[in-house]
C-alpha cells in the first residue's frame, strides 16, 4: 500500500452536489491527520484538521477510521469557489521526536454551474 | 502581517548554474522545510530544519543544498547536479510544539 493514496479524480460536480473524498494510509502509527486545499498554480492552505474520530467546520466532515486506515473528507452543498485540488496529508513519527508529513497526490475538484 | 515569504515568484535556471531560493518567515517558528512539487504529484520533502544551525535531509535531496543560519530564514540551493529541477518549490514552517505546517506561496523554477 503507498503511504498516502487518494481517489485519483478529477471529480466534475454540479453546484449543490455532495462530493466525498477518500484517503487510505499504510503506517498505522500515523498521529495526525490533515486536508489542505490547493488552488491552482498556488500553495497549500490547511482546510481541515483531524486527530480523532472526526471534525465537522460548516460544510465540511473530516472522518478518519484508525482500524481501517482511513480519512475521507464530505463537501456538502458544494460551491463554485471549492474547485480546487484537495490533498490528504498524514503526519507520522520519523524516527526519534521527529515527526514528518507525507502528502497524497491530491483529487481535483471542479464545480459546474 | 505575519507569514513567510518566498522569492523570487519565478525563476529561470541555465545550464550548469546554481540557483537559490528564498524562504524567510516572521512567525517565529522553529522548523522549516522545502518541499517540491511536480505536475500531477504529491509534495516531497527535500530538506528540513529544526532548529538553527542544524537541518536533516528529506527524501529528495540530492541536488539541493540549504543553510540555516537565522531562524527566520531557511534557504535553499538548486545546485548543477539536480538534473531536473523544473518543479514549483514551496517552503512551509511549523511552530514548537505543534503539528500544522504554514506554506509560502512557492517558487516556480524552470531551466532556459
Amino acid at each position: 500500500r503507498k503511504e498516502v493514496e487518494q481517489d485519483p479524480g478529477p471529480f466534475n460536480v454540479p453546484e449543490g452536489a455532495t462530493v466525498a473524498f477518500n484517503c487510505t494510509y499504510s503506517n498505522s502509527a500515523s498521529q495526525s491527520f490533515f486536508w489542505y486545499r490547493q488552488d491552482c498554480r498556488k500553495e497549500p492552505k490547511l482546510l481541515m484538521s483531524v486527530y480523532s474520530s472526526g471534525n465537522e467546520d460548516g460544510r465540511f466532515t473530516a472522518q478518519l477510521n484508525r482500524a481501517s486506515q482511513y480519512i475521507s473528507l464530505l463537501i456538502r452543498d458544494s460551491k463554485l469557489s471549492d474547485s480546487a485540488t484537495y490533498l490528504c496529508v498524514v503526519n507520522s513519527r520519523s524516527g526519534g521526536s521527529n515527526y514528518k508529513l507525507t502528502f497524497g497526490k491530491g483529487t481535483l475538484l471542479t464545480v459546474n454551474p | 502581517d505575519g507569514g513567510i515569504t518566498q522569492s523570487p515568484k519565478y525563476l529561470f535556471r541555465k545550464e550548469g548554474q546554481n540557483v537559490t531560493l528564498s524562504c524567510e518567515q516572521n512567525l517565529n517558528h522553529d522548523a522549516m522545510y522545502w518541499y517540491r512539487q511536480d505536475p500531477g504529484q504529491g509534495l516531497r520533502l527535500i530538506y528540513y530544519s529544526q532548529i538553527v544551525n542544524d537541518f536533516q535531509k528529506g527524501d529528495i535531496a540530492e541536488g539541493y543544498s540549504v543553510s540555516r543560519e537565522k531562524k527566520e530564514s531557511f534557504p535553499l540551493t538548486v545546485t548543477s547536479a539536480q538534473k531536473n529541477p523544473t518543479a514549483f518549490y514551496l517552503c512551509a514552517s511549523l511552530p514548537g510544539g505543534g503539528d500544522i505546517q504554514y506554506f509560502g506561496a512557492g517558487t516556480r523554477l524552470s531551466v532556459l
